[in-house]
C-alpha cells in the first residue's frame, strides 16, 4: 500500500459526459502528479500541483482540468469524454516539488470506460 | 530531454539473479537515474534511483557505467512477484515530474 489512495477504482460513462477522479496523497506529501495509461501511449504525464498551486503541465488536453485543494486532496475533471479518453489514470504524491532526489508513490488508479 | 532505450522484453529463471540494462547515451551531468516498476493491475512502483555511484536498498542494487551512458538494475534473486514492466527514466530539476515512463521493459519470472 503506497498510501496514496484515489476513487473511484473504476468508472463507466458516455461520450459527452464530465467525471471526476479524486486523489488524497500520502500524509505529508505536498506534490500531486496525474497520470494517463493507455494501450497505445504507455504512462503519460498530465499535471502537477505543488502544495495547491500547479507546478508542471504535460500533454493535458484542453477538455481537462484539475485542481489541488488545501487540505492537499487533487481531483482531475475530464469533460466532453471522447471514447478515446478511456484508460487508467494514476495519481501520485512526493513530498518535493521536484522528484528528483526523491521518489513519487502511486495510487491503485481509477480505470475510466467511455462508452 | 535525455531519452533511455530498454529492452521490451526479458526472461528469468526463480531464484536467479536478473540484470535489467538502459541505455542512457545523452543523459546530462544533472540527471538522476530512476527505476520504477509496475507489477499487473497496479500503480508503479519506486524501486531505485542514484546519480553517479552504485546504489543498493531491500529491493534492487542500480549499476551505473562510470560514463553514466549506460545503467543497470539488478535483482538478486528473481521471485514471481519481481514480474512487471520495469521502466528506466532520467529526471533533473527541470523535468523532474514530467518525464514519461515509455515502454519499459516486461520482466517474466518463471518457476
Amino acid at each position: 500500500d503506497s498510501g496514496v489512495t484515489q476513487t473511484p477504482k473504476h468508472l463507466i460513462t458516455a461520450t459527452g459526459q464530465r467525471v471526476t477522479l479524486r486523489c488524497s496523497p500520502r500524509s505529508g506529501d505536498l506534490s500531486v502528479y496525474w497520470y494517463q495509461q493507455s494501450l497505445d501511449q504507455g504512462l503519460q504525464f498530465l499535471i502537477q500541483y505543488y502544495n495547491g498551486e500547479e507546478r508542471a503541465k504535460g500533454n493535458i488536453l484542453e477538455r481537462f482540468s484539475a485542481q489541488q485543494f488545501p487540505d492537499l486532496h487533487s481531483e482531475l475533471n475530464l469533460s466532453s469524454l471522447e471514447l478515446g479518453d478511456s484508460a487508467l489514470y494514476f495519481c501520485a504524491s512526493s513530498v518535493a516539488g521536484t522528484p528528483v532526489t526523491y521518489e513519487q508513490y502511486f495510487g491503485p488508479g481509477t480505470r475510466l470506460t467511455v462508452t | 530531454d535525455a531519452k533511455t532505450t530498454q529492452p521490451n522484453s526479458m526472461e528469468s529463471n526463480e531464484e536467479e539473479p536478473v540484470h535489467l540494462p538502459c541505455n542512457h547515451s545523452t543523459i546530462s551531468g544533472t540527471d538522476y537515474i530512476h527505476w520504477y516498476r509496475q507489477l499487473p493491475s497496479q500503480g508503479p512502483e519506486y524501486v531505485i534511483h542514484g546519480l553517479t555511484s552504485n546504489v543498493n536498498n531491500r529491493m534492487a542494487s542500480l549499476a551505473i557505467a562510470e560514463d553514466r551512458k549506460s545503467s543497470t538494475l539488478i535483482l538478486h534473486r528473481a521471485t514471481l512477484r519481481d514480474a512487471a514492466v520495469y521502466y528506466c527514466i532520467l529526471r533533473d530539476v527541470s523535468n523532474a515530474g514530467k518525464s514519461t515512463f515509455g515502454d519499459g521493459t516486461t520482466l517474466t519470472v518463471k518457476p
